[in-house]
């Protein structure tokens, strides 16, 4: 049902900017990109969102194409406890007309030493 | 101070039986969830409560009851307990239920339940 595609998997050396894509080419116009991430055992952890600007906050940056088909969240200098499963997510409606979060698969980063 | 709250965090227990698990958030907010992850760590939406009212309702047996005494509790009673129940049951909550103004979509999750049938 998720909206989005993301790579399986990336590995990032500690220290370095990690960047993680995302595939929404069936985004519409009032829809906002999400980003969590997930800690092994932990609950999913909101990063960030944005809707066509690009964003920044204290943990990551968004970048969001022009078309808005793509997004890249970007850590901008990568530690050994940014090893997570990361989730791109559109939300999309469920049956009752309301809107769900619906997480894919999500690309697991590795920050190596 | 724990944003969103859940107990137990673990729970062991035999095939047929029927348990509980509490969520409780202190952020104000007026949505709640409750997701599930399986062994394959895929995570689904299960229920969405928005001021005490169930608005999501995903294809879950009727052997789960959301139940919503109050915006700040969700509880998820589970009848009749089978082998395939086994995972880490979520709670979340958002300050509404995605009216598209971006900020009140963001979810807070609870630290999980593991719940092992045996």
């Amino acid at each position: 049902d998720a909206k989005t595609t993301q790579p399986t998997s990336m590995d990032c050396a500690e220290g370095r900017a990690a960047n993680l894509p995302c595939n929404h080419s069936t985004i519409s116009g009032n829809e906002y990109v999400y980003w969590y991430r997930q800690i092994h055992s932990q609950g999913p952890q909101y990063i960030i969102h944005g809707l066509k600007n690009n964003e920044t906050n204290e943990m990551a940056s968004l970048i969001i194409t022009e078309d808005r088909k793509s997004s890249t969240l970007i850590l901008p200098h990568a530690t050994l406890r940014d090893t997570a499963v990361y989730y791109c997510i559109v939300r999309v409606e469920s049956s009752g007309g309301y809107q769900k979060v619906t997480f894919g698969i999500g690309t697991k980063l590795q920050v190596i030493p | 101070d724990t944003a969103v709250s859940q107990t137990p965090k673990y729970l062991v227990t035999q095939m047929g039986n029927d348990k509980s698990i509490k969520c409780e958030q202190n952020l104000g907010h007026d949505t709640m969830y409750w997701y599930k992850q399986d062994s394959k760590k895929f995570l689904k939406i299960m229920f969405s409560y928005n001021n005490k009212e169930l608005i999501i309702n995903e294809t879950v047996p009727n052997r789960f009851s959301p139940k919503s005494p109050d915006k700040a509790h969700l509880n998820l009673h589970i009848n009749s307990l089978e082998l395939g129940d086994s995972a880490v049951y979520f709670c979340a909550s958002s300050q509404d239920f995605g009216s598209g103004r971006g900020f009140g979509d963001t979810q807070y999750f609870g630290p999980g339940t593991r719940l092992t049938v045996l």
